[in-house]
């Protein structure tokens, strides 16, 4: 079945400190991809999205682009802040059925 | 819209108690999720219903869990008999048909069972 497989944290970083999340998938169709992020205490938020091959998705500096093949959605910052401290999840959704599946999470900690 | 809402926030039971989460998606979505989260496992999905009908349970653990929606604004999940290992934060999400929109998150139900 469909599956999202993430790096493993926490990932940790001095302030202003390049980001790379990597995240594959494997799924049977061509899923939507996404990147959740996950604030102390608090349910998930979209940061963003990607519907198709070689979309990229952007927002608050990350980004992230769909990569067919070679089934990825790596995430970057090119310079992270300490708010920017949380949990991030990839998931997909598969087109035929609308199941939304996620990673296991990769815990980021910034540090002044 | 309030966003989709969690009850409790926090529950604590003991052993063998009945469980009973509650969430109220935001109004128009017809997709509604119910997800486990726990430090060993991650997030996991339990059960998902679309138009209010359960479309894939197969996460749902054993049958000790079940999950209902009678309507569209409400969703249950029960927990019967609870147990120590079903201890986690559990989330609630709802989202419009179509795959690729977003999905809108509660705040969670952080269950423990003692």
């Amino acid at each position: 079945g469909d599956s999202v497989t993430q790096m493993e944290g926490p990932v940790t970083l001095s302030e202003e400190a390049f980001l790379t999340i990597n995240c594959t998938y494997t799924a049977t169709g061509y899923p939507s991809l996404f990147w959740y992020v996950q604030y102390p205490g608090e349910g998930l938020q979209l940061l963003l999205k990607a519907t198709k091959a070689d979309d990229k998705g952007s927002n608050k500096g990350f980004e992230a682009t769909y990569r067919k093949e070679t089934t990825s959605f790596h995430l970057e910052k090119g310079s992270v802040q300490v708010s920017d401290s949380a949990v991030y999840f990839c998931a997909l959704s598969d087109r035929g059925t609308d199941k939304l599946i996620f990673g296991t999470g990769t815990r980021l900690q910034v540090f002044p | 819209d309030a966003g989709v809402i969690q009850s409790p926030r926090h529950e604590v039971t003991e052993m063998g108690q009945e469980v009973t989460l509650r969430c109220k998606p935001i109004s128009g979505h017809d997709y509604l999720f119910w997800y486990r989260q726990t430090m060993m496992r991650g997030l996991e999905l339990l059960i998902y219903f679309n138009n209010n009908v359960p479309i894939d349970d197969s996460g749902m653990p054993e049958d000790r869990f079940s999950a209902k929606m009678p309507n569209a604004s409400f969703s249950t999940l029960k927990i019967q008999p609870s147990e120590p290992r079903d201890s986690a934060v559990y989330f609630c999400a709802s989202s419009i048909t179509q795959g690729n929109t977003e999905a809108f998150f509660g705040q969670g139900t952080r269950l423990t069972v003692v």
